[in-house]
C-alpha cells in the first residue's frame, strides 16, 4: 500500500510560536486531509484539500495541497495551549480500497508555557 | 447533521472473555463504516471497513471480527480477547468514495 511520511514526529514549542508540519508520499493523491486528535478522543477533521496547489485556511490553521500531489503541509500561527494534541495527515486516492485513505503516523504537538 | 456514537467509552476485560463494541451513525444513509485501532496514542491502523449491510472487508488478520447488521450500525467483536487486543478503538464513517472520514470518540479497551 501507499506510505505517508509525516514530520516532525514531535514538536516542543513555546506558546505564541508558529508551527509547521508536513506529509510526503512517493505516490500521488486526489485529496489531502488534516485531522487533530485531543487526548482520549477521536480525530477531528480540520481541513480538506481537493486540488493540487490549493491553499485553505481555517482560523489560525493553513494547509496546502502540494503541486506535485505528493505532499501537503499544515501551518498553525500563534499557537495557544488548546492546540496541544496529535495532528494526522491523510492522503486519499479515489478508487482505492477502503476509500483509498492512507494516514500518516502523526505529529505530537506539545506547547510549553 | 450527522453524528456518530460509539460505546462504551472505556472497557476493562479479562483475557479470554468476549468483546462487543458498537457504533451507530445518525443523519445519513448508506455510509461507509470503519473500525480503526490506535496503539499508544499514535498511528491509526485500519481493521475493517464496510460499504453496505453485510459487506465487511478485513485489512489485517487478527482475533477480531466485524459485522454490519443494519445500515448505520457497525459492531466489532471477539470471541476470546488477547492481551495484545488492548488499545484505543475508533469507529468512523464517510459519505463514500472521495469523502473525508469522521470519527467517533473511541473506546479505550484494556485486556487484563
Amino acid at each position: 500500500g501507499q506510505q505517508l511520511n509525516q514530520s516532525p514526529q514531535s514538536m516542543f514549542i513555546q506558546e505564541g510560536e508558529d508551527v509547521s508540519m508536513n506529509c510526503t508520499s512517493s505516490s500521488i493523491f486526489n485529496t489531502w486531509l488534516w485531522y487533530k486528535q485531543d487526548p482520549g478522543e477521536g480525530p477531528v477533521l480540520l481541513i480538506a484539500l481537493y486540488k493540487a496547489g490549493e491553499l485553505t485556511s481555517n482560523g489560525r490553521l493553513t494547509a496546502q495541497f502540494g503541486i506535485t500531489r505528493k505532499d501537503s503541509f499544515l501551518n498553525i500561527s500563534a499557537s495557544i495551549p488548546s492546540d496541544v494534541g496529535i495532528y494526522f495527515c491523510a492522503g486519499q486516492l479515489t478508487g482505492g480500497g477502503a476509500d483509498g485513505l492512507t494516514f500518516g503516523k502523526g505529529t505530537h504537538l506539545i506547547i510549553q508555557p | 447533521s450527522q453524528t456518530i456514537h460509539q460505546w462504551p467509552a472505556t472497557l476493562v476485560q479479562p483475557v479470554g472473555s468476549p468483546l462487543s463494541l458498537e457504533c451507530t451513525v445518525e443523519g445519513t444513509s448508506n455510509p461507509n463504516l470503519y473500525w480503526y485501532r490506535q496503539a499508544a496514542g499514535r498511528g491509526l491502523q485500519l481493521l475493517f471497513y464496510s460499504v453496505g449491510i453485510g459487506q465487511i472487508s478485513s485489512e489485517v488478520p487478527q482475533n477480531l471480527s466485524a459485522s454490519r447488521p443494519q445500515d448505520r450500525q457497525f459492531i466489532l467483536s471477539s470471541k476470546k480477547l488477547l492481551l495484545s487486543d488492548s488499545g484505543f478503538y475508533l469507529c468512523a464513517w464517510s459519505a463514500g468514495v472521495g469523502s473525508p472520514l469522521h470519527f467517533g470518540n473511541g473506546t479505550r479497551l484494556t485486556v487484563t
